[in-house]
């Protein structure tokens, strides 16, 4: 089973571009990377999926090199409400796993 | 275009009781998840419901079982509780089983249970 490994937790003021960054060496071929963030007591919000390159949306760019053993979420102009816990998966078919994501304390 | 709705919001139960928790799925998706997240921890897949039938599991004994119904909402049931399974239960839709290539699901937001 794919795995990902990101840090524990990152701080950033506001106005800040912060850029997570989580290695997944064991990647399968059909496999999508894909971020969640999720606040307290909430559920897990999709953010972004990507299979490579560069994909880029309304709230962030997703960032995958050529050999797709690590990806990063990056996160323009960060608010405070952009605190919160940020996790990245690998496809596992039926099964979702999620690691213990990264906590991205945003600063005034 | 309601999203994913989880009943109730909270829970109390004392251990050795049995819950029942209740998940309806986004509009026009098939597919239920159930996760378990305890406190300062990640999601963890408990089993996936698609076409009625329970498609995968997680390593969680038999006590959690599940049910999917023709309008494919979803009821997570617990039997026999403990104090370990105190956490925030969390339902999660999906159009197909999904293979890996697009593994988009959307949540709830979570019925949190407390077992004392």
């Amino acid at each position: 089973l794919a795995k990902t490994t990101q840090p524990i937790s990152m701080d950033s003021y506001e106005g800040q571009e912060v850029n997570i960054t989580c290695s997944h060496n064991n990647i399968a071929t059909n496999d999508y990377i894909t971020w969640y963030q999720q606040f307290p007591s909430q559920g897990p919000r999709f953010i972004i999926q990507g299979y490579k390159t560069k994909v880029t949306n309304e709230v962030a760019s997703l960032f995958i090199p050529a050999d797709r053993k690590s990806s990063t979420l990056s996160l323009p102009r960060v608010s405070l409400s952009d605190t919160a816990v940020y996790y990245c998966l690998v496809g596992e078919g039926f099964k979702t796993i999620f690691g213990a994501g990264t906590r991205l304390f945003v600063k005034a | 275009d309601a999203g994913v709705t989880q009943s109730p919001t909270h829970l109390i139960k004392t251990r050795g009781q049995q819950v029942t928790l209740r998940c309806s799925p986004k509009s026009g998706h098939d597919t239920v998840s159930w996760y378990q997240q305890a406190l300062g921890q990640g999601p963890q897949f408990i089993f996936q419901y698609y076409e009625e039938e329970e498609r995968q599991r997680g390593n969680f004994p038999d006590r959690f079982s599940g049910h999917q119904f023709p309008n494919y909402s979803s009821e997570l049931n617990v039997n026999a509780l403990l104090l370990g399974d105190s956490a925030l239960y969390l339902c999660a839709s999906s159009l197909g089983p999904g293979t890996g290539f697009t593994d988009t699901q959307y949540f709830g937001p979570g019925t949190r249970l407390t077992v004392l």
